[in-house]
């Protein structure tokens, strides 16, 4: 069974642009969350998205926002983007319903000039 | 709010070396803990879970037990090898937070022949 993917694996980008970043969860899972990986915030959650709808939300700004589509894809879109947002942003996904094992995805490493 | 605290690294061993990493959280209610290992350029995997007080999870030599009286989760190992050199993040979940993992700052291994 193939994991979780997502693309693309590096972007690089200037200020003020905005970016789209895309995870596909292994087959079978409907819940997908996201996670912003820093080396001075450490791991932090973004979001969580279950059957289309955010579950869950983690304290950033709404220039963060993320779907989920009906095949349980996932994106997330930052917009305005600010140098501070590099960083290696990861997508997990597990099983419908809560306490299922969350597999992580290898990652796409933003960074912002 | 949720936190985790482990100790920083980097912890640097000789193979066969016995490992000890702490980690200790604040939380509400009773929530799950996990052990994740992040390989250099990959996402995070699960090492090993428990689920509700005096569990104990254990996976590939390594093991933590679920101490409620102390709030603490520390992952140890009896003889480390190089193969184990990554970087080890301790986290939670609040069973009243869907999936959302609160993470702590983890903590980098590194094994010497």
């Amino acid at each position: 069974k193939a994991g979780v993917t997502q693309t693309p694996r590096y972007l690089i980008k200037t200020r003020g642009q905005q970016v789209t970043l895309s995870c596909s969860p292994i087959s079978g899972h409907r819940s997908v969350s996201w996670y912003q990986q820093t080396p001075g915030q450490g791991l932090q959650f973004l979001f969580e998205y279950f059957s289309e709808t955010q579950r869950n939300k983690g304290n950033f700004p709404g220039r963060f926002s993320g779907r989920q589509f009906s095949n349980s894809r996932s994106e997330m879109n930052v917009s305005t983007l600010e140098l501070g947002d590099s960083a290696l942003y990861l997508c997990a996904s597990s099983l419908a319903g809560e306490r299922n094992e969350q597999f992580f995805g290898p990652g796409t490493r933003l960074t912002v000039l | 709010g949720d936190s985790v605290t482990q100790m920083e690294g980097p912890v640097t061993l000789s193979e066969e070396a016995f490992l000890t990493i702490n980690c200790t959280y604040t939380a509400t209610g009773y929530p799950s803990l996990f052990w994740y290992v992040q390989y250099p350029g990959e996402g995070l995997q699960l090492l090993l879970k428990a689920t509700k007080a005096d569990d104990k999870g254990s996976n590939k030599g390594f093991e933590a037990t679920y101490r409620k009286e102390t709030t603490s989760f520390h992952l140890e190992k009896g003889s480390v090898q190089v193969s184990d050199s990554a970087v080890y993040f301790c986290a939670l979940r609040n069973n009243n937070a869907g999936n959302m993992l609160t993470f702590g700052g983890g903590t980098r291994l590194m094994v010497k022949p």
